[in-house]
């Protein structure tokens, strides 16, 4: 099945800075590749996501970057505050859960960011 | 609109019990899947359901069930539970307004310890 890496484990960094996590995953199938951020005590939320059809997607502070070739997707958060302050996760589509599966996610181990002011 | 939906938030048993939790998905959503999550392994995929139907189940034991009933909303089941069974169970839904993968959105969850 799909396996998802992800680095670094934590990120520090001062308010306004940029803040960068990234992930690679094995399979060349997968087609579809959200962001979630999970703040203590609450489910994770969606905050981007990016399907293969396209290499960047941006809102606001928050892009995504795909590339298929090397099999690896990024967050980048930019202008970081203090309430950007969470655990990240970035997950895949697992391509093994057959053309029926439309829900099965395989999450990176996540990325504790702190954004210090 | 409003979120998913997860009863009870907090969830105490003792080992050899069953539990049942509930999960009602965002209104229109109609595919729920539901996760595990725990420090040491993360966030693993338990099952999806999708029109009362099972679509895929994850690499849980039998003692892991669910169900979804005809107005979406879902139930999982644990019986005799473990204390390894302590985690949070997150239910996540999607609209299926595509071919493809399922935009999720996640619950709050329901935090279990097992004694």
């Amino acid at each position: 099945g799909e396996n998802v890496e992800q680095h670094p484990s934590t990120l520090s960094v001062q308010e306004g800075d940029s803040a960068v996590i990234k992930c690679t995953y094995s399979d060349s199938a997968s087609n579809y590749f959200p962001w979630y951020k999970q703040e203590l005590g609450k489910g994770p939320q969606l905050i981007i996501d990016i399907r293969s059809n396209v290499g960047e997607k941006k809102d606001q502070r928050i892009a995504v970057t795909l590339n298929k070739t090397a099999k690896h997707f990024s967050l980048h958060i930019t202008e970081t505050q203090p309430e950007d302050s969470a655990v990240y996760f970035c997950a895949a589509t697992d391509p093994n859960a057959g053309g029926t599966s439309y829900g099965k996610l395989t999450f990176g181990q996540g990325t504790i960011l702190t954004v210090h002011p | 609109k409003a979120g998913v939906t997860q009863t009870p938030r907090y969830l105490i048993k003792t080992r050899g019990q069953q539990v049942t939790l509930s999960c009602s998905p965002i209104s229109g959503h109609r595919s729920v899947s539901w996760y595990q999550q725990t420090p040491g392994q993360g966030l693993q995929f338990l099952f999806e359901y999708f029109s009362e139907t099972q679509r895929n189940k994850g690499n849980f034991p039998g003692r892991f069930s669910g169900r979804q009933f005809s107005n979406s909303r879902s139930e999982m089941n644990v019986s005799t539970l473990e204390l390894g069974d302590s985690a949070l169970y997150l239910c996540a839904s999607g609209p299926r307004t595509s071919g493809g993968a399922d935009t999720q959105y996640f619950g709050p969850g329901t935090r279990l310890t097992v004694l």
